[in-house]
């Protein structure tokens, strides 16, 4: 079993929908959780991190983390075409800090 | 300010061939990793630094993989011979100290292809 599992789609959605991406864990030793998005060709660039239970907002992303279910969410609201990519979810160990990723959720949002 | 910088972008090879990868981390970052995507996958950690030193290298394929850090600054990731199940995307990314709430900025990567 993977530490962190990740449904790896594709997901396509109308421009404008609201889109939920999904990511669950093993580990209860992870403290730290993010979420980083790919383009084509690209590398991750980091979107969300939190490190408690809860809800985080930054714009039209909200992250959300449920440690007792082991189960992180990225919501995306009134999507659009350039949010197209690949949305990596990720952990964090306490001590030694290994960041561990998911495989990875592709998004395509269809104008 | 200049983000990771990797090359090549791109490289194809034959099996049995040596093949090496260079990374230019942001300026002032202190640690530096080495990661590597398969098709369809997340990134996997091969090794990181911290300045000069390899904190982790727990992953990397010894036998046929080696890294250096050179004065902490720049790195190369080598692979000597390389076997076809080496093509995948090479991705370098850095940090400033990394505590959980620091971001790892990643380099565009190098696509490796081996033939």
């Amino acid at each position: 079993q993977k530490e962190v599992e990740q449904d790896p789609g594709p997901l396509s959605v109308p421009e404008g929908a609201i889109v939920s991406l999904n990511c669950t864990y093993s580990n209860s030793a992870f403290q730290y959780f993010m979420w980083y998005r790919q383009y084509s060709r690209k590398g991750p660039e980091l979107l969300m991190y939190t490190y408690s239970s809860g809800n985080k907002e930054d714009g039209r992303f909200t992250a959300q983390v449920d440690k007792s279910s082991k189960y992180i969410s990225l919501f995306i609201r009134d999507s659009q075409p350039s949010d197209s990519a690949t949305y990596l979810c990720a952990t964090v160990s306490g001590g030694y800090q290994k960041v561990t990723f998911g495989t990875g959720t592709k998004l395509q949002v269809i104008p | 300010e200049a983000g990771v910088v990797q090359s090549p972008r791109y490289k194809i090879i034959e099996k049995k061939q040596p093949v090496a990868f260079w990374c230019n981390p942001i300026s002032g970052h202190n640690t530096l990793y080495w990661y590597r995507q398969n098709l369809g996958q997340g990134p996997e950690l091969l090794i990181r630094y911290e300045n000069e030193e390899a904190v982790d290298d727990s992953q990397l394929p010894k036998d046929r993989f080696s890294a250096e850090r050179l004065k902490g600054v720049d790195s190369t990731l080598k692979i000597q011979p390389a076997e076809l199940g080496d093509s995948a995307v090479y991705l370098c990314a850095s940090s400033q100290e990394f505590y959980g709430d620091e971001k790892l900025f990643f380099g565009s990567g190098t696509q490796l292809s081996v033939l």
